[in-house]
C-alpha cells in the first residue's frame, strides 16, 4: 500500500493498493472527527467519523485511526478503486462547542489504473 | 444525493452587486451551516442557524448576512461583491449537534464575480 507520513496535498495510488491519508488536527480540545470525500463538482460527502474515546473505527473498506497524543488522524482505504479519486478532508469538532466543524487542508487522491 | 438542495448552481455577477444563495436542508434537519470554499483557503465556516436562530458565526464578512426561515430553508446574502468573493459556497444541514448527526452538504453554488 501507499502512505504518507506527513500531510501531503496529493497522493497517487495504484488501483487495488491500500491508501493512507494523514491529517494533523489543530485543536487539542477537539473530541470528534470526521472524514469527508469531495468529488469534482460536488459537495463534501461523509465517509466515517470517530470520537475521542476511540482510537480506531472501521467502515466499509475504510478505517480511521486517531492518535490524540500527537493530534493525528488517518484514513485508510482498502483496495483503492478509481471511484476513490477525490479530495479528502478531515474535520474536527469540540463536542461541548457544538457549532463549528473545522476542516483541514484536503488531500487529492488520484487512482492509477 | 445528500438531500440538501442549493440554488442556483452557478452565479456570475459584477463587482458591487448583491446576490442571494438559497439552501433547503434535508428533511428533518434543523441546523443549517454555510461554508465558503476557495482555492487557497479550503472550507471556511461562515455561519450556523438552528431552527431559525443564529447559533454561531465564523469568518463571515460584514457584507454577508444570512437567515433561516420558518420552513427551515436558509438564504445567504452577499452584498457589495468583490473579486475575492468568487468561490464555492456550500450549505450543510444536520439534525442537531454535530456529533449526533454529521453534516451533510449540498453541491454548492459557484459564484464568479467579474
Amino acid at each position: 500500500g501507499e502512505s504518507v507520513g506527513l500531510h501531503l496535498p496529493t497522493l497517487s495510488v495504484q488501483e487495488g493498493d491500500n491508501s493512507i491519508i494523514n491529517c494533523a488536527y489543530s485543536n487539542s480540545a477537539s473530541d470528534y472527527f470526521i472524514w469527508y470525500k469531495q468529488e469534482s463538482g460536488k459537495g463534501p460527502q461523509f465517509i466515517i467519523d470517530i470520537r475521542s474515546n476511540m482510537d480506531k473505527r472501521q467502515g466499509q473498506r475504510v478505517t480511521v485511526l486517531l492518535n490524540k497524543t500527537v493530534k493525528h488522524l488517518s484514513l485508510q482505504i482498502a483496495a483503492t478503486q478509481p471511484g476513490d479519486s477525490a479530495v479528502y478532508f478531515c474535520a474536527e469538532n469540540i463536542v461541548a462547542n457544538d457549532y463549528k466543524l473545522s476542516f483541514g487542508a484536503g488531500t487529492t487522491v488520484t487512482v492509477r489504473a | 444525493d445528500s438531500g440538501v438542495t442549493q440554488t442556483p448552481k452557478h452565479l456570475i455577477t459584477a463587482t458591487g452587486q448583491r446576490v442571494t444563495l438559497r439552501c433547503s436542508p434535508r428533511s428533518g434537519d434543523l441546523s443549517v451551516y454555510w461554508y465558503q470554499q476557495s482555492l487557497d483557503q479550503g472550507l471556511q465556516f461562515l455561519i450556523q442557524y438552528y431552527n431559525g436562530e443564529e447559533r454561531a458565526k465564523g469568518n463571515i464578512l460584514e457584507r454577508f448576512s444570512a437567515q433561516q426561515f420558518p420552513d427551515l430553508h436558509s438564504e445567504l446574502n452577499l452584498s457589495s461583491l468583490e473579486l475575492g468573493d468568487s468561490a464555492l459556497y456550500f450549505c450543510a444541514s444536520g439534525r442537531d449537534r454535530v456529533y449526533n448527526s454529521p453534516l451533510h452538504f449540498g453541491n454548492g453554488t459557484r459564484l464568479t464575480v467579474t
